[in-house]
């Protein structure tokens, strides 16, 4: 079972176009909500995160859109660059007796034309 | 500046060799994760560690066995491979879940393992 549902699978913009990726989530003990980058042939590096006590987090051109009573969050990439293609996973993490753990969406290929 | 290795960026093995797939990170991080990456299905986290000798099941453990010696490696294995454990394989690590405000995971660059 997905606990964490990211739309769309991949997404094709122009060069100074605004893509934006949505994740919806189950489970509402998540408290924390990241957005990693990955680019062909490296591992995941997060890019931008944000908690439930806030509605928007943004860092450069890269902003996360949070609504806690819809289980959503999004994130919106300004005046797009080629250099942002790569594939962006949302995750949600809970902070367990054991620890925290991350669980990833379905994650979204983004193509930025130039 | 931090790092995350996996010992091998590709591998092939056959149908029921048992496989060891390392990582080593030089952080001192307490927590340690294996996950496999499909298209479609995004990460999914099969394995991880708070601490030495301690390891827990994730969402996908059947088939495969961890081992934790050492703080610094996290070993994933595959006690008789199979063709639908062919995925790409990530390790990563993060510091101790104390430290409530950070849970940043820092990544290895991936082992894609085919099973012929």
């Amino acid at each position: 079972q997905q606990q964490v549902k990211q739309s769309p699978q991949s997404l094709i913009v122009q060069k100074g176009g605004i893509p934006i990726i949505n994740c919806a989530y189950e489970n509402t003990a998540f408290d924390y909500f990241p957005w990693y980058q990955q680019f062909p042939g490296k591992g995941p590096a997060l890019l931008i995160a944000i908690r439930p006590d806030v509605s928007e987090k943004k860092e450069g051109r890269f902003t996360i859109s949070f609504n806690k009573s819809a289980k959503q969050f999004s994130l919106h990439i300004m005046d797009s660059q080629p250099g942002d293609s790569a594939t962006y996973f949302c995750a949600a993490s809970i902070e367990e007796t054991s620890g925290s753990r991350l669980t990833f969406g379905e994650g979204t290929q983004l193509t930025v034309n130039p | 500046d931090v790092k995350v290795t996996q010992s091998s960026r590709y591998l092939v093995k056959r149908t029921g060799e048992k496989v060891f797939l390392e990582c080593v990170q030089d952080m001192d991080h307490e927590n340690m994760f294996w996950y496999r990456q499909d298209p479609g299905l995004g990460l999914r986290l099969i394995y991880f560690s708070y601490d030495v000798k301690m390891k827990e099941k994730g969402d996908i453990p059947e088939g495969y066995s961890v081992s934790r010696e050492k703080k610094e490696r996290f070993s994933l294995i595959l006690e008789s491979a199979s063709t639908n454990q062919t995925s790409m394989y990530l390790c990563a690590s993060s510091s101790d879940r104390t430290q409530v405000l950070n849970t940043e995971a820092f990544f290895g660059q991936g082992t894609r393992l085919t099973v012929v």
